[in-house]
């Protein structure tokens, strides 16, 4: 059974700081990585996504992902109450279709002011 | 939302009765799905749809059908709901050519009595 882990939290972190997000993920032949964000009652929304290994980076948020290790990091710089959210990782074994997806749980995040 | 609705957006309904869930897309994308997301479990695939009338089954299709005969709607019944089925479900939708870039519907909260 394939499986994606994340510690659901909640993890709380003081407005300005770094938030660290992890997920690690059991089938090697994963080959597609992404980060949703869900608030509260509604929708994922994809916020990254990372195919090799290193660091990608997108405004505030950097997507770290190591193969070897097997796992995938989140981070958000200079973090806002508004990104209290629950954040769901994904990993995909097949790039070109999206059925394979396979979904975390969630770490949720809560930004004290 | 990306042009995605969902009706009904709440329902309850009792054990047994037969129930169907609405995605319409606005984007004239090819692909849509049906995930479900539960308290621990993350989002799991239940059903989805590469154009009219084709369609496979996700990981959690059991007491599930689907039905798509026009590109912008696809329909999810539960054809004697369950107690189980008690869940928040989204429809999402991807383009042929990217399909792992999913866009979610707002969703349909079901409880089952």
């Amino acid at each position: 059974q394939k499986e994606v882990e994340q510690n659901s939290g909640p993890l709380s972190v003081p407005e300005g700081a770094i938030a660290s997000l992890n997920c690690t993920y059991s089938d090697r032949g994963s080959q597609s990585f992404f980060w949703y964000r869900q608030y509260s009652g509604k929708s994922p929304e994809l916020i990254m996504f990372i195919y090799s290994n290193g660091d990608k980076e997108d405004g505030r948020f950097t997507a770290q992902l190591n193969k070897a290790s097997q796992y995938v990091s989140l981070l958000i710089r200079d973090s806002q109450p508004s990104d209290s959210a629950t954040y769901l990782c994904a990993v995909n074994s097949d790039y070109s279709s999206a059925s394979k997806i396979i979904f975390g749980s969630g770490t949720r995040l809560s930004i004290r002011p | 939302d990306a042009g995605i609705t969902q009706s009904p957006r709440h329902k309850v309904t009792e054990t047994g009765t037969p129930v169907t869930l609405r995605c319409h897309q606005t984007e004239n994308h090819r692909y849509m799905y049906w995930y479900r997301q539960d308290p621990g479990h993350g989002l799991r695939l239940i059903h989805y749809s590469y154009g009219v009338k084709d369609t496979d089954k996700g990981e959690v299709s059991d007491g599930y059908s689907v039905s798509r005969s026009k590109t912008e709607d696809f329909l999810l019944t539960l054809e004697s709901a369950t107690s189980s089925q008690t869940s928040v479900y989204f429809c999402a939708i991807s383009e042929r050519d990217n399909q792992e870039t999913q866009y979610f519907g707002p969703g349909t909260r079901l409880l089952v009595l």
